[in-house]
């Protein structure tokens, strides 16, 4: 089975440059999460979604940040303008949503660097 | 206070070692519990739930303390391959889906 799909899996880009990292969850989830980790602040949620809709945004850092989710299968997480603190992994993670004991499936993850 | 916390280690074992690790939570109403392990610069991966009445997959047990809110994990006769860091992970009452992780114990088990 197709696990959670994240591209691309490095990006590297000047501060200031729009970044767009893509994930595709695991087919008949029906929630998706996204996650920053650092080694400073460990996995930090930054917003997850029920059935495209984003439930939770409160970990969002600032409004440089944005999430998508347009369909059932594709969501993005957009930093416009990129800075250098926001060099991180970028993890996306699906889940079904029957009771509470359902564990998070991860994507490799995305390494981001901002010079 | 953070919402789960863990002991960062490193614990530096020899192989075949028992090695526990321990968690603590801060919400009274969270229900769900997990133990996810992260090998170096991989994504993490569920290791296995904590049941109420604790539970065992081959080496590894887990164990849940409600009253004390503290969550454990045993590991028993540790190979080289289990040299990773585990997360503590605590889904809370009213959070959906939503988890929390702890950063992490990093176990290093040596020849």
């Amino acid at each position: 089975d197709a696990g959670v799909i994240q591209s691309p899996r490095h990006e590297v880009t000047e501060m200031g440059q729009e970044v767009t990292l893509r994930c595709k969850p695991i087919s008949g989830h029906d929630y998706l999460f996204w996650y920053r980790q650092t080694m400073m602040r460990g996995l930090e949620l930054l917003i997850y979604f029920n059935n495209n809709v984003p439930i939770d945004d409160s970990g969002m850092p600032e409004d440089r940040f944005s999430a998508k989710m347009p369909n059932a299968s594709f969501s993005t997480l957009k930093i416009q303008p990129s800075e250098p603190r926001d060099s991180a992994v970028y993890f996306c993670a699906s889940s079904l949503s029957q009771g509470l004991t359902q564990p998070q499936h991860f994507g490799d993850g995305t390494r981001l660097s901002i010079l | 206070r953070k919402e789960v916390e863990q002991d960062p280690g490193p614990f530096n074992v020899p192989e075949g070692a028992t090695v526990a690790f321990n968690c603590t939570y801060s919400n009274s109403a969270s229900q769900s519990f997990f133990w996810y392990r992260q090998d170096c610069r991989k994504e993490p991966k569920l290791l296995m739930s904590v049941y109420s009445s604790g539970n065992e997959d081959g080496r590894f047990t887990a164990q849940l303390n409600r009253a004390s809110q503290y969550i454990s994990l045993l590991i028993r006769d540790s190979k080289l391959s289990d040299s990773a860091t585990y997360l503590c992970v605590v889904n809370r009452a009213g959070g959906g889906n939503k988890l929390t992780f702890g950063t992490g114990t990093q176990l290093k088990v040596e020849l």
